[in-house]
Parts: structure tokens; sequence; C-alpha cells
């Protein structure tokens, strides 16, 4: 089946610093990637789509400056939070669309993001 | 607008019972996606199911089943004879809307099974 992989698992930064997440789709090709957040104890909040070869679509109120998003292969995309702050901590999930019309269901296992 | 709403926050059971987990959804679109993910401890998200807005046929898996009711824009999950490992948190999704690959998931249902 469409498998997700996405890395790291746990990240821990200073503030100040950036941090890459990185998805990929493992045995299929995805043209349009997804990354969501989640709160704690809270659902999941769609921030930007990203589609491979142009630039990713953002969701109101999500700063592009903040959160970059590169989607440069059919098989990775991955997400940047520059200067992050600890406002920026985090679970950060990613999803991948499968060509076969199964609408991107297939979820990463999420990055757990802290800033100190 | 597209919305879904879980009114329920968080159900506790005592193992065996059975629970439904409600959810109801807004849509001005004709064709849309539904769907159940559980999300354990660990974060991850798991699939449960996916339906399409034309099939109002319910599904049943193993101890899942799953009510679809276009009338009542409700799609209800219930698990029977639940088990400890069933504890989660339960998100219902509505997709595919206005020819979009987007979620938009509801605020989710924390359920606690009690052994």
């Amino acid at each position: 089946g469409a498998v997700v992989s996405q890395h790291p698992s746990r990240v821990i930064c200073k503030s100040g610093t950036s941090v890459k997440i990185e998805c990929r789709s493992l045995d299929f090709q995805a043209t349009t990637m997804f990354w969501y957040r989640q709160f704690p104890k809270q659902s999941l909040m769609l921030m930007a789509t990203s589609n491979e070869g142009s630039k990713a679509t953002y969701e109101q109120g999500v700063e592009k400056d903040k959160f970059l998003i590169n989607h440069a292969s059919l098989t990775l995309s991955t997400l940047t939070v520059t200067s992050a702050h600890p406002e920026d901590s985090s679970f950060y999930i990613c999803s991948a669309r499968e060509e076969r019309g199964l609408y991107g269901y297939t979820f990463g296992s999420g990055t757990r993001l802290t800033v100190v | 607008a597209q919305k879904v709403t879980q009114a329920q926050t968080e159900i506790s059971v005592v193992e065996k019972e059975d629970v439904t987990l409600d959810c109801v959804y807004e849509t001005r679109d004709t064709t849309y996606y539904l769907f159940w993910y559980k999300q354990p401890p660990s974060g991850e998200l798991v699939f449960l199911i996916r339906r399409n807005s034309f099939d109002e046929q319910n599904e049943i898996s193993g101890r899942y089943s799953w009510n679809f009711q276009k009338s009542t824009s409700s799609f209800n999950f219930t698990i029977t004879a639940s088990q400890v490992v069933d504890s989660a948190v339960y998100f219902c999704a509505l997709g595919g809307f206005s020819g979009t690959y987007k979620y938009i998931f509801g605020t989710g249902t924390r359920l606690k099974v009690l052994a």
C-alpha cells in the first residue's frame, strides 16, 4: 500500500534556529502533498498544499516566510520552520496524495517539534 | 463553507461496551468524501474508512461499522465490543469538495476504553 515516511519524528531546537522536516512517498509518486499542524489536544489544521515543481499554496493565516515548503520531486516535500520560536512548537503531519485518486489519505507519522 | 462537527469531546466506556462516535458535516458540494481516522497516543494517523457522497451503503469491518446518512449529513462510527486498544482520538474528515484534495478535520473525539 501507499506509504509516507516523515522525518524526524521528534526534534528539539533552540529559539531562532531553523528546522527542516521531510515527507517522502516511498512507493508511489505524489504530485500533491499537504502539511498539517496539530496543537495539543486539538484538531489538524491544514497549513499548505505542496505541488511538485511549483509554489506551495498556503492557507489563510499561515506565514509563508515562516513555513517554507519545497516540493522538488514527485516523492519528496520539505517543510522548513524558519527562525523558530516556542509558539511554533507543535505536531506537524504531512500527507501525500496517491495518484489512483485516493485523495491523499496516506499520512506520515508526524514530527513533534519543540522549540526551547 | 465546509465544516465537520464532532460534538463528543470525550467518551469513556467499559470494555466490551458498544460506542458510537458522531460526525456531522456541512458542505454545499454534491461530490465529496468522508473519512474516519484513528490517532493513538503515539500520534500517527491511521486510516479507517473513506466513503464517497454517492454511496450511502453502510459498511462493516470487523468490530467497526459506519452509518452514512446524507439526509442528516451524518457519518457516524460505531465500535462494537470495545477493547482497551481502541482508546485513541478519532477524527472525522471531509475531503474532495469543490474538486480539491483538501481535508477538513473535525475536532476529534477522545475515546477511553476502561478495562
